[in-house]
């Protein structure tokens, strides 16, 4: 157990819904990050959140969104989904001060299906 | 964006034998290159990192290799054994300020007995 808890763990919906995933990093952990693993796509990273502001973006569509509330959690909101959104979206977080680079603990995912 | 590329995308080998993977960055302030083992079903499990100032890295059975200069890092399993079957994914940090990780598209490693 990693100590990152997602939910839900399974989404079924359908084009052109809205979804929202959320994350509980580890207790301390202040940098919250997300990642989209598709089929033959590796992880790709969408953005992080360290301490309810956004430190880094990545490949995310402007479709989606997140953010970081004051007690650490996260939300990452996917919109007018289309069938290609279908994924496994993973949540990581890492401690320390974000003054370097460290291990990234994942949750147990979220399996997005859109129909 | 900065990229992490990783060779093979496919491994097969015997027990016993060597497995080595390799990866390459873009990115000159990435200063961090860990290594990720994802069983199937299950999430990212980090089985080692190595840091820009050292060289190579040893555990048990795996190491890890740097060359800076030419932005290369080798994950390298010895004794390979049939629980080693996963998708190894190399990462390397992003220069900006949020330390997040690049993913290589990972290896399919398979250890047959």
């Amino acid at each position: 157990d990693s100590g990152v808890t997602q939910t839900p763990k399974h989404l079924i919906t359908a084009t052109g819904q809205r979804v929202t995933l959320r994350c509980s990093p580890r207790s301390g952990d202040l940098s919250v990050y997300w990642y989209q693993q598709s089929l033959d796509q590796g992880l790709q990273f969408l953005i992080q959140y360290y301490n309810g502001e956004e430190r880094a973006k990545g490949n995310i569509l402007e479709r989606f969104s997140a953010q970081q509330f004051p007690d650490l959690h996260s939300e990452l909101n996917l919109s007018s989904l289309e069938l290609g959104d279908s994924a496994l979206y993973f949540c990581a977080s890492s401690g320390g001060g974000g003054t370097s680079a460290g291990e990234l603990f994942f949750g147990e995912g979220s399996r997005l299906t859109v129909l | 964006g900065e990229n992490v590329e990783q060779h093979p995308s496919t491994l097969s080998v015997q027990e016993g034998d060597s497995a080595v993977i390799k990866c390459t960055y873009s990115d000159s302030a990435s200063n961090y290159f860990p290594w990720y083992k994802q069983e199937l079903g299950k999430r990212p499990q980090l089985i080692i990192d190595i840091r820009s100032n050292v060289g190579e890295k040893k555990d048990q059975r795996i190491a890890v290799t740097l060359n800076k200069t030419a932005k290369h890092f080798s994950l390298h399993i010895t004794e390979t054994q049939p629980e080693d079957s996963a998708v190894y994914f190399c990462a390397a940090s992003m220069g900006n300020s949020g330390y997040a990780l690049n993913f290589g598209k990972g290896t399919s490693l398979l250890v047959t007995p």
